[in-house]
């Protein structure tokens, strides 16, 4: 049972470059986040999904866009990077429902963007 | 929409108790969650509270009072790996949103 996984673990791009980050789960939880963690900013919700197929805009959704093809796999993706997206990407994914709060956590993405 | 306001550092004594609050201005959610994260790591969860109250899971303990738009942390027998961020996080019932605090730095000191 691995969890969460993110690929790749670091990166560096050039103004402009396009990428796609990995999210893969395997505890069959129906919601997957994206978020970025800048220092001093804490966690800012990028993209989020409730369920295979759907997708929803969070909180920074500018320059980045998201699919859920399939219910294990999130994957997040710069079209023209930008020096302002050097960050670290994290992916987390949860049970629905009202009870279910608990979010798990991937070990993050270091992306540098020059 | 939804935010939420912590300290950004707090320090304590190895051994104390320290108190981390989180103070929230938000529509409606499901509940409040804090969630440890050290240096290079990934955030992991703590606790949460669906109601008011106190709920306590080892030396960790955690309280919300919706009417006060308040929720804490609380963290006994200060141990020098407590050393870490802590965030709280609200769901919004509308949307399944999950939002953040900016997260509060623990220094502990020996």
């Amino acid at each position: 049972n691995a969890g969460v996984t993110q690929t790749p673990k670091f990166r560096v791009l050039k103004t402009g470059q396009s990428m796609t980050l990995l999210c893969a789960q395997d505890m069959n939880h129906e919601y997957m986040y994206w978020y970025r963690q800048d220092p001093g900013m804490g966690l800012r919700l990028i993209h989020y999904s409730v369920g295979e197929g759907t997708t929803a805009k969070g909180e920074v959704p500018d320059g980045y866009n998201v699919s859920r093809l399939k219910k294990q796999n999130f994957l997040l993706g710069l079209e023209s990077a930008a020096p302002s997206q050097t960050s670290v990407y994290f992916c987390a994914s949860s049970y629905s429902g009202a009870g279910h709060n608990e979010q798990f956590f991937g070990p993050g993405t270091r992306l540098t963007v020059l | 929409g939804q935010s939420l306001e912590q300290p950004s550092e707090v320090t304590a004594v190895e051994g104390a108790i320290v108190q981390i609050n989180c103070t929230y201005q938000t529509s409606g959610f499901y509940g409040l969650s804090w969630y440890q994260q050290h240096d290079g790591g990934a955030p992991t969860f703590l606790s949460y509270n669906g109601l008011d109250g106190l709920e306590e899971t080892g030396r960790f303990s955690s309280f919300l009072s919706r009417s006060d738009s308040y929720g804490y942390l609380l963290l006994q027998e200060l141990q020098m790996k407590d050393s870490a961020s802590y965030f709280c996080a609200v769901r919004d019932r509308a949307d399944d949103k999950i939002i953040f605090g900016k997260g509060t730095r623990l220094h502990i000191l020996p």
